[in-house]
């Protein structure tokens, strides 16, 4: 079984000011990890990825997240926001061998204040 | 290239009657799959395809939903009859799908249903 929880459904920062958004995993199995971003309307697009290898990792936009198995942690960060950054992000885990079904957090809504 | 269509984008429908939605996933995509998103959620899968074989579809609630890939491009999921309880944005997905080889999936702008 696995499962993700992201701690904080809404998150508000300054522009300019780091962004991170917390989530922890629970997996039976050696984990892949997800982080998408959802925009008003729209479906989700995969802002990184971790699967093996480098624990940090660089996405899209300025994000990055960090792979910690001790912690069972992979939280998204962001040193300075944009307002565009504003929209729903969504932690996501898998299986690392066979059929990867993906099992989704709840999403954390981040608000960029001007 | 287009991403995946889904249509149509919105759907207002009364209890009792059926609806159906309609996904073509990018050329060249083996898997496909249909989540549904509550509001204030992340999406669940309900089904998922490898080409035209329906393998996982443990979550799909078979008393009143259906779904088909016919030649194992696009798709269709079918409601019948619909409850209030349906209410969601229903997203449709595909990627490569290569066996064990994790390939990213690409999501649809989704089919928000509303059930009066």
């Amino acid at each position: 079984a696995q499962s993700v929880t992201q701690l904080g459904s809404h998150v508000s920062v300054s522009e300019g000011a780091l962004v991170l958004l917390r989530c922890n995993y629970s997996s039976s199995v050696p984990p892949y990890l997800f982080w998408y971003v959802q925009y008003p309307n729209q479906g989700l697009q995969l802002l990184l990825k971790y699967t093996t290898g480098a624990t940090l990792v660089k996405g899209i936009n300025g994000f990055e997240a960090e792979f910690k198995k001790s912690e069972t942690s992979f939280h998204l960060t962001k040193p300075s926001a944009h307002m565009s950054d504003a929209a729903e992000y969504f932690c996501a885990v898998s299986n690392s061998g066979g059929y990867q079904k993906v099992t989704f957090g709840t999403g954390t809504k981040l608000q960029v204040i001007p | 290239e287009a991403g995946v269509v889904q249509s149509p984008r919105y759907k207002i429908i009364e209890k009792k009657q059926p609806v159906a939605f309609w996904c073509n996933p990018i050329s060249g995509h083996n898997t496909l799959y249909w989540y549904r998103q509550n509001l204030g959620q992340g999406p669940e899968l309900l089904i998922r395809y490898e080409n035209e074989e329906a393998v996982d579809d443990s979550q799909l609630p078979k008393d009143r939903f259906s779904a088909e890939r016919l030649k194992g491009v696009d798709s269709t999921l079918k409601i019948q009859p619909a409850e209030l309880g349906d209410s969601a944005v229903y997203l449709c997905a595909s990627s490569l799908g290569r066996g064990q080889t994790y390939t990213e999936a690409f999501f649809g702008q989704g089919t928000r249903l509303t059930v009066v």
